[in-house]
């Protein structure tokens, strides 16, 4: 079993459209957790970083955690087409370790 | 501009030819980290340095070495390179190890081993 699992998607929604982005891990070590949006041909880029449960705001997005659950997830309110992109669920402890979930491809349509 | 860049970016290769892709940050990061990118797996971490001569075995860590004699550069050696080596590859650098959140990726580098 792998320690983040990811809902695979694709995702496509019409612009304007709540989305829903979501990760579940096992291992209860893990203390870090973010998300990361990936342009094709890109790098990945930080998108949002929290480190307890509960929710967190920025502009549109919102990153909620569920310690309890070990349950994460994305939302985007009012998602436009230059949303589209690869989001990547991480989670990290505090000694280094990084893992990624397998990424969901979001599409926009406008 | 603070960046992390790796070089080449492109490469194409044959089976037990060995080869190094370079990381460099000028950020001053005490942490750099290689993943390794497939189709369906998402990022997975190969290496990972805590701060200079300190590296510690991500997830995949079989058929690749690193080393970290600077606190910049952070290089991945394949030695003997095999076709289950063709990926995507990033390297990643921040403050440290214990502020992941703001880790900064390089641009990647496309392997092909043939």
């Amino acid at each position: 079993q792998k320690e983040v699992e990811q809902d695979p998607g694709p995702l496509s929604v019409p612009e304007g459209a709540i989305v829903s982005l979501n990760c579940t891990y096992s291992n209860s070590a893990f203390q870090y957790f973010m998300w990361y949006r990936q342009y094709s041909r890109k790098g990945p880029e930080l998108l949002m970083y929290t480190y307890s449960s509960g929710n967190k705001e920025d502009g549109r997005f919102t990153a909620q955690v569920d310690k309890s659950s070990k349950y994460i997830s994305l939302f985007i309110r009012d998602s436009q087409p230059s949303d589209s992109a690869t989001y990547l669920c991480a989670i990290n402890t505090n000694a280094g370790k990084s893992t990624f979930g397998d990424g969901t491809t979001l599409t926009v349509k406008p | 501009e603070a960046q992390v860049t790796q070089n080449p970016r492109y490469l194409i290769t044959v089976t037990g030819k060995k080869l190094t892709v370079t990381c460099s940050q000028n950020m001053n990061h005490e942490y750099m980290s290689w993943y390794r990118q497939d189709p369906g797996l998402g990022l997975r971490q190969i290496y990972y340095s805590m701060n200079v001569e300190v590296t510690d075995k991500g997830d995949v860590p079989e058929g690749y070495k690193v080393s970290r004699k600077e606190k910049r550069n952070f290089p991945l050696i394949l030695e003997s390179p095999s076709p289950n080596q063709t990926s995507l590859y990033f390297c990643a650098s921040s403050l440290s190890g214990q502020h992941q959140e703001t880790q900064y990726f390089g641009p990647g580098t496309r392997l092909l081993v043939l």
